[in-house]
């Protein structure tokens, strides 16, 4: 595609309900990212993808939190028993893969694209 | 633990003026370091990307420096518009294996007609 596309753009839910947020990556890019933006804590990183495998989860806040990753392309962030706290912007970006030499269509590979994210309010 | 700040957190100025925003981070020892703007309710767009080996970058009105010795990157605009109104984020990546980016708080920027 174009661009990195999540989906909803905006998502209101009652404290409690588990939530799905989807991210849908530049066709090609086999680095997968999700990050958190809330106010007053700038943006943080939550979960890396290189293809289906997540080597690093270290920014998952708690074990509400989940993501998957299949076919090296869609990626889905839950989040169970939603908390008002986990109201934030949920932004998802991709990049090329890491390793290897070149660019393609004038993508350099280490630069990250970012989708447009998903308003998650918790009421 | 990588901290990244911006200075400053907010910055208004009048159109035409040049202007420089600053980044630093704690840990030198990174990869690339990115600037990135964000406009109200959209994503991130990728300006500038500065590889650790590399000392600046340029685009258009746009340069962004690296001293990653003294942890320092700063954002050149020349000739500001009312269209750089947006906020502006750094953002390093400690190496290449994959890892995240850690970002700065931003610098949210109004340039008046």
């Amino acid at each position: 595609g174009a661009g990195v596309s999540q989906s909803p753009s905006n998502k209101v839910t009652e404290k409690g309900k588990d939530v799905e947020l989807r991210c849908d990556p530049i066709s090609g890019h086999t680095a997968l990212y999700w990050y958190r933006q809330s106010l007053g804590q700038g943006l943080e990183f939550l979960i890396y993808f290189q293809g289906n495998s997540a080597p690093d989860k270290s920014g998952l806040p708690s074990d509400r939190f989940s993501a998957e990753r299949t076919g090296g392309s869609v990626s889905t962030l839950t989040i169970q028993r939603t908390q008002q706290e986990d109201s934030a912007v949920y932004l998802c970006a991709s990049s090329l893969p890491l390793t290897g030499g070149g660019a393609e269509g004038g993508r350099a590979k280490n630069i990250q694209y970012f989708g447009a994210g998903t308003r998650l309010s918790v009421l | 633990k990588q901290e990244v700040t911006q200075i400053p957190a907010a910055l208004s100025v009048p159109e035409g003026e040049n202007l420089v925003l600053n980044c630093s981070f704690t840990d030198s020892a990174i990869y690339n370091l990115q600037w990135f703007r964000q406009d109200p309710g959209k994503g991130l767009t990728s300006l500038l990307l500065i590889q650790s080996s590399q000392r600046e970058q340029t685009s258009g009105r746009l340069n962004a420096s690296l001293d990653k010795s003294s942890g320092r990157s700063t954002l050149y605009i020349a000739a500001s518009q009312p269209g750089d109104s947006a906020t502006y984020l750094c953002a390093v990546r400690k190496n290449n294996a994959g890892n995240m980016l850690t970002f700065g708080g931003g610098t949210r920027l109004m340039v008046k007609p």
